[in-house]
C-alpha cells in the first residue's frame, strides 16, 4: 500500500527566504506526482506535475523535482513571499487502475512572515 | 466561468439526520470523485463515478451514498450511518477516466454535526 509523507508538517520563515518541502512515497511505481496548494477552508489548487519519466518541473517561483528509485519529491520555493503561506500537498498516482489510485501526504503548513 | 462548484460552503448535521452535499461542475468531464479531509491526514477517496449512471466505492465508503444522474452533477449523501462525519468534504472532476487525467477539485464543503 502506498504511503505519502511530507517533512516538516508545518514551517514558518521570513520573507525572501528560500526553502524546501520534503515528500517521500513507499512505492516507486508510480504514474507521476503531483503538488498541489490548499488555502484555509478552499479547495486543492494544482501547482506542478511531474510525470514518471520526468526529473523535474519549473513554474515561476517553484520548481519541483522527483526521485522515483529514492522514494523522494522535493518543492523548492524560490524568494519566499507572504503570499506564499498555505498548506502545500504532495500526491503520488499509481496509475494502473482505470480511475488513477492518488495517495496523499497530509500536507506542510507554511506561513511566510513579513 | 469554468469550474467546479459545492454548496453549501458550511452543512450543520443533527443526530441521525442525512444530509446532501452539492457538487456541479461544467467542465464536461466525465469522470467526478468525492474526497473526506481531516486534520493532519491526507485526503481519502469516497465514492467516484467515471461516467454517467455508474458509480464505485472508494476507501471509505461506509456510511455514504451518491448517485450521477446528469453529467454535471454528483451529490453525496452523508447518512445516519456515518457516526463521525464532521470532516471537509472535496469534490473533484477529470475529463477522462483514465489514470494520466489530472484532477481538478471544487472549493469544499465543511460538515459539522450538531
Amino acid at each position: 500500500k502506498q504511503e505519502v509523507t511530507q517533512i516538516p508538517a508545518a514551517l514558518s520563515v521570513p520573507e525572501g527566504e528560500n526553502l524546501v518541502l520534503n515528500c517521500s512515497f513507499t512505492d516507486s511505481a508510480i504514474y507521476n506526482l503531483q503538488w498541489f496548494r490548499q488555502d484555509p477552508g478552499k479547495g486543492l489548487t494544482s501547482l506542478l506535475l511531474i510525470q514518471s519519466s520526468q526529473r523535474e518541473q519549473t513554474s515561476g517561483r517553484l520548481n519541483a523535482s522527483l526521485d522515483k528509485s529514492s522514494g523522494r519529491s522535493t518543492l523548492y520555493i524560490a524568494a519566499s513571499q507572504p503570499g506564499d503561506s498555505a498548506t502545500y500537498l504532495c500526491v503520488a498516482n499509481a496509475g494502473g487502475t482505470s480511475y488513477g489510485k492518488l495517495t496523499f501526504g497530509q500536507g506542510t503548513i507554511l506561513t511566510v512572515h513579513p | 466561468d469554468g469550474g467546479i462548484t459545492q454548496s453549501p460552503k458550511y452543512l450543520f448535521r443533527k443526530e441521525g439526520q442525512n444530509v446532501t452535499l452539492s457538487c456541479e461542475q461544467n467542465l464536461n468531464h466525465d469522470a467526478m470523485y468525492w474526497y473526506r479531509q481531516d486534520p493532519g491526514q491526507g485526503l481519502r477517496l469516497i465514492y467516484y463515478s467515471q461516467i454517467v449512471n455508474d458509480f464505485q466505492k472508494g476507501d471509505i465508503a461506509e456510511g455514504y451514498s451518491v448517485s450521477r444522474e446528469k453529467k454535471e452533477s454528483f451529490p453525496l449523501t452523508v447518512t445516519s450511518a456515518q457516526k463521525n462525519p464532521t470532516a471537509f468534504y472535496l469534490c473533484a472532476s477529470s475529463r477522462g477516466q483514465g489514470y494520466q487525467e489530472t484532477q481538478y477539485f471544487g472549493p469544499g464543503t465543511r460538515l459539522l454535526v450538531l
